[in-house]
């Protein structure tokens, strides 16, 4: 069973700060790595994607990819309220499917 | 490009009933995957077809769902009988060659009653 875990949270953090999010995975043969996010009642958006070790930076948004320790997280710098929304993990090994975890709650409070 | 489109965004029916979840995916994807989400089990995989060619459907619950895709834009999901239990939001997403993200819809959200 291939699983992807996150902390539910709710991840709190102050306007300003940096939030970091954090995902581990089982399947040691994943390639690609997806970090969407999902706002109340809407559907999950593509926000990063990764597939080689170290960090990627997109704006405000890093994510950083550790295969030996079969970790990924997404640190949001400068964070803001419009932040504030559930962050999905989601795996892609060998198989054509990606595998989500069940997402972290972010608090961007002002 | 207009996205991911399904229908209906609502739906509410009795126990019993069958129901219809459509899907339109992005022109020129040749993958499509339904998802159902619920606060317990979070996103789960129901059905992924290729070409639209059904390759894995070890998620679909039981019998009472089945799914096709008849050509390379349209696909349904259906459940028959609903239950209460099936009461979900349910997405479809789209996805070019490998290894892009997938594209998901605004999902549907449903409630058996």
């Amino acid at each position: 069973q291939k699983e992807v875990e996150q902390n539910s949270g709710p991840l709190s953090v102050p306007e300003g700060a940096i939030a970091s999010l954090n995902c581990t995975y089982s399947d040691r043969g994943s390639q690609s790595f997806f970090w969407y996010r999902q706002y109340s009642g809407k559907s999950p958006e593509l926000i990063m994607f990764i597939y080689s070790n170290g960090d990627k930076e997109d704006g405000r948004f890093t994510a950083q990819l550790n295969k030996a320790s079969q970790y990924v997280s997404l640190l949001i710098r400068d964070s803001q309220p419009s932040d504030s929304a559930t962050y999905l993990c989601a795996v892609k090994g060998g198989s054509y499917i990606p595998t989500f975890g069940r997402g972290t709650s972010l608090i961007v409070h002002p | 490009d207009a996205g991911v489109i399904q229908s209906p965004r609502h739906e509410v029916t009795e126990m019993g009933q069958e129901v219809t979840l459509r899907c339109k995916p992005i022109s020129g994807h040749n993958s499509l995957f339904w998802y159902r989400q619920t606060m317990m089990r979070g996103l789960e995989l129901l059905i992924y077809f290729n070409n639209n060619v059904p390759i894995d459907d070890s998620g679909m619950p039981e019998d009472r769902f089945s799914a096709k895709m008849p050509n390379a834009s349209f696909s349904t999901l259906k459940i028959q009988p609903s239950e209460p239990r099936d009461s979900a939001v349910y997405f479809c997403a789209s996805r070019s060659d490998q290894p892009s993200p997938l594209h998901f819809g605004n999902g549907t959200r449903l409630t058996v009653t």
